[in-house]
This record gives C-alpha cells, sequence and structure tokens, in this order.
C-alpha cells in the first residue's frame, strides 16, 4: 500500500528553528510538495521537489533524499502565523499526489 | 472571481438528500480535483479531471459522482447522502496535471 508518515504535532519557539520530517512509501515517485494549512482555510503550496537535494525559498527549505524515501520541511526564524499544518504529498505513478495527514506546528512566544 | 470558488460554504444535509457542491476557477486551468479532509487523516481524492470532457476516479469516488463540461465548473454530486459523507470538502486545479495544486476555500458538509 502507499503510505505517507509526518509526525502529528510539533511545538517550537519563535525565532527559532524547526524541521518537520515526511517519510513516503509509494508505488512510483513523481515529485513531492509541501503545502501549508491554517486551521479552517485551504492548502497553500509551498514547495516542490523532485530530485535529490536542497530547494531554498525564503526563511522555508525543503530537503529531499529519494533513495531513504524521506523529505523534510526546515523553518527558520519562526514566527507566530507560522503556527499551522504542513502536509506532505507525493505524486506517485498516475501522477496522483498521495497525502500525509499533515503535521500540527504549535509556535510559542 | 480570482482563483478558485466553492459553494455553499458549509451545509447540514438529512440522509439520503441529494446535494451537489459547485467549484468554479478563472485560472483556465486544464486539471481539477475534488478530495475530501476528515480528522487525523490525509486528503483523499474522490474524483478528478485532466481536461474538460473528462474525469475519473480517485481514492474513495463510492457515493459520488462529477461532471466536467466546461474547463471552469467542476461540480460534485452526493446522490443520496450518508452519515460517512460528513467532512470537509476541497476543490483544487492545477495548469496541467504535472503542475501544483491550487485550492478552493472548501465546503464543511454535515449528514444527519
Amino acid at each position: 500500500g502507499q503510505n505517507i508518515d509526518q509526525p502529528t504535532e510539533m511545538t517550537a519557539t519563535e525565532g527559532a528553528i524547526v524541521q518537520i520530517n515526511c517519510t513516503y512509501q509509494t508505488s512510483g515517485f513523481n515529485g513531492l510538495f509541501w503545502y501549508q494549512q491554517h486551521a479552517g482555510e485551504a492548502p497553500t503550496f509551498l514547495s516542490y521537489n523532485v530530485l535529490d537535494g536542497l530547494e531554498e525559498k525564503g526563511r522555508f527549505s525543503s530537503f529531499l533524499s529519494r533513495s531513504k524515501g524521506y523529505s523534510y520541511l526546515l523553518l527558520k526564524e519562526l514566527q507566530m502565523k507560522d503556527s499551522a499544518s504542513y502536509l506532505c504529498a507525493v505524486r506517485d505513478s498516475n501522477y496522483q499526489l498521495i497525502w500525509g495527514a499533515g503535521t500540527k506546528l504549535i509556535i510559542k512566544p | 472571481i480570482a482563483g478558485i470558488t466553492q459553494a455553499p460554504t458549509s451545509q447540514i444535509l438529512a440522509a439520503g438528500r441529494r446535494m451537489t457542491l459547485r467549484c468554479t476557477q478563472d485560472m483556465r486551468h486544464n486539471a481539477m480535483y475534488w478530495y475530501r479532509q476528515d480528522l487525523g487523516l490525509g486528503l483523499r481524492l474522490i474524483h478528478y479531471s485532466n481536461t474538460a470532457g473528462t474525469t475519473g476516479k480517485g481514492e474513495v469516488p463510492d457515493g459520488y459522482s462529477v461532471s466536467r463540461a466546461n474547463t471552469d465548473d467542476f461540480p460534485l454530486t452526493l446522490a443520496s447522502a450518508v452519515p460517512s459523507q460528513t467532512s470537509v470538502y476541497f476543490c483544487a486545479s492545477s495548469d496541467g496535471e504535472y503542475n501544483e495544486q491550487f485550492f478552493g476555500p472548501g465546503t464543511r458538509l454535515t449528514v444527519l
């Protein structure tokens, strides 16, 4: 079966750095996405990785290792507005997205 | 409109009733999707359409139907609602099946 695993919840301090991990087992791999979802709102696109390595976009970076079936999202200089759920999704061999359940990130002052 | 709109925002429905959730996008995206999101579970694909005139089944299609008569609209119909269809429904679109998906604001549906 297809499976995406992420921690259910994480807590971090404003101004700090946090890493959210995602491991996956899917039928084929055609890219990995990270989305942010604030409570009661729609998911919004953060990043996309299809090759191994680190993609940096401002305070957010995403890393991929295809051989390990592993990705992480790194958030630097945390702000209170970063409190949200972070969703990992893998595009499988049918080009459909398989979604993790999301990691709820709580930022404390 | 800019982006994707969904209607209604929320709905309480009696079991056995028929319901259509509306989704419209103005980005001229070819691909559109319907997901449901339940607590503790990832988004699950119900149906999708890679281009106007075509549709396909996702992971959880039973009890739902879709149509794609034109590029902009992608309605989702529950023929006879059941309580297990209580969920938040998101419509999404992408410029081709290879690109990131943009989501509508969602419809919160409660079936009693």
